[in-house]
Order: structure tokens, then C-alpha cells, then sequence
């Protein structure tokens, strides 16, 4: 079965500093992967994924993930933060076959400040 | 409605009583899933409805958690006699195909005391 590694549990950055927030997977299979953003009291909305094709993916608010095959990673980076990212991010991922399940990690706080 | 609905949005219940949930996911969604979020934690998968395929039950932490759902619509989460530790946000999404975008009820709060 697969499952997700958020390396970081809390980042916190100044504002238009870069982050990369680290996400690794485990799958013995190929998989979708999935970058989740939970704003401070709403819900989930989907930030970016990857389902095949070209490994950069670009998504909203400025964010964009690389898929790594050989280092079986995801991470998630943005070039300059803005108060306004403050939020949790949850990689996800679901083996690339109908009906399996997204597994999400434990989610990483990214914290920006002025 | 416009998007994933569930009821009640908060419950308090006593430890040892039973609690039902309710998702009603977006129309012609055929994958259903649950998820379970405590305070301060990641997401944590229970079940996943796919169509008319059996549910992955795999991620149920015990048998006092069950969930049905009736054809591509409703579905109920059951936790018999609960535990505080059942204390969590329980979050319902659908998607129209596996390989799409989740979309997220706004979830229901559950506080056993």
C-alpha cells in the first residue's frame, strides 16, 4: 500500500522569501500525486497535481511541485511567499489505477510572517 | 447543492453512545470518501466508496466504525459506542473519477466527553 512522508511538520519563512515544502511517497506501483491547501478555518481545496506527463506542475497562487521518480519525491515550492499562504499543506497520493484509495500525509504548517 | 454537504457541522455526545454522520456528495460524484482529523493532525483515511465496487475498508479503526452509502449518493458514517478519542473532525469529499480533485465537506465536528 502506499503512503506519504511530509518531512517538515512546521516551516515558518518571512514574506517573499522561497520555501519547498518536502513531500516523499512509498508505492510499489505508479502513482497520481496531490498537493492539498487547508486556509485557517475552510476547508480543503486542491492545490496542484500530478497524474502524468511533464513532472513540473504548476498550480495556484504561484505554487508549483516536481514529481521525482527516482527520489520517489513530490515537494512542493514557491519562489516568494505572501502573508496570505499561511496555511497547512497535505501532500496526497493514490496509486495510478481506478479504485484505490488518496492516502494524505500528516500535513506541514507553513507559517509566513512580516 | 453546489457542493459536498454534511450533517450535523458539530456533535457532542456521551462516551458510549452511538453517532451517525451524513455526507451528500456532489451529484454524478461516483467516489466517496471519509477521513477522520484530529486536533492538530494530518488526515487520516477510513473508507473510500468507488461506484458499485466494494468499499476499502482498510483504513476503519475498528469495528465500532462502519459507513454505508446508497448507490452514488448519501452516505452515513456509524461510530458505535463511542470513545473520546473518536473525538475528531470528520470529513466527507467526492470526486468524479479517482484520478480527480477531492472536493471537501466542510466537515462535522465530533466532541465525546
Amino acid at each position: 500500500a502506499q503512503s506519504v512522508t511530509q518531512l517538515d511538520s512546521q516551516v515558518p519563512v518571512f514574506e517573499e522569501a522561497p520555501v519547498e515544502l518536502r513531500c516523499n511517497y512509498s508505492s510499489s506501483v505508479s502513482v497520481y500525486l496531490f498537493w492539498y491547501v487547508q486556509y485557517p478555518n475552510q476547508g480543503l481545496q486542491l492545490l496542484l497535481k500530478y497524474l502524468s506527463g511533464s513532472t513540473l506542475v504548476k498550480g495556484i497562487n504561484g505554487f508549483e511541485a516536481e514529481f521525482n521518480k527516482s527520489q520517489t519525491s513530490f515537494h512542493l515550492r514557491k519562489p516568494s511567499v505572501h502573508i496570505s499562504d499561511t496555511a497547512e499543506y497535505f501532500c496526497a497520493v493514490s496509486e495510478s489505477q481506478a479504485g484505490t484509495a488518496l492516502i494524505f500525509g500528516k500535513g506541514t504548517t507553513l507559517s509566513v510572517s512580516s | 447543492g453546489a457542493g459536498v454537504s454534511q450533517s450535523p457541522s458539530n456533535k457532542v455526545t456521551e462516551k458510549g453512545k452511538d453517532v451517525e454522520l451524513r455526507c451528500d456528495p456532489i451529484s454524478g460524484h461516483t467516489a466517496l470518501y471519509w477521513y477522520r482529523q484530529r486536533l492538530g493532525q494530518g488526515l487520516e483515511f477510513l473508507i473510500y466508496f468507488q461506484g458499485n465496487s466494494a468499499p476499502d475498508k482498510s483504513g476503519l479503526p475498528s469495528d465500532r466504525f462502519s459507513a454505508e452509502r446508497t448507490g452514488e449518493s448519501v452516505s452515513t458514517l456509524t461510530i458505535q459506542r463511542t470513545q473520546q478519542e473518536d473525538s475528531a473532525v470528520y470529513l466527507c469529499a467526492s470526486s468524479l473519477v479517482t484520478t480527480g480533485e477531492l472536493f471537501f465537506g466542510e466537515g462535522s465536528r465530533l466532541t465525546v466527553l
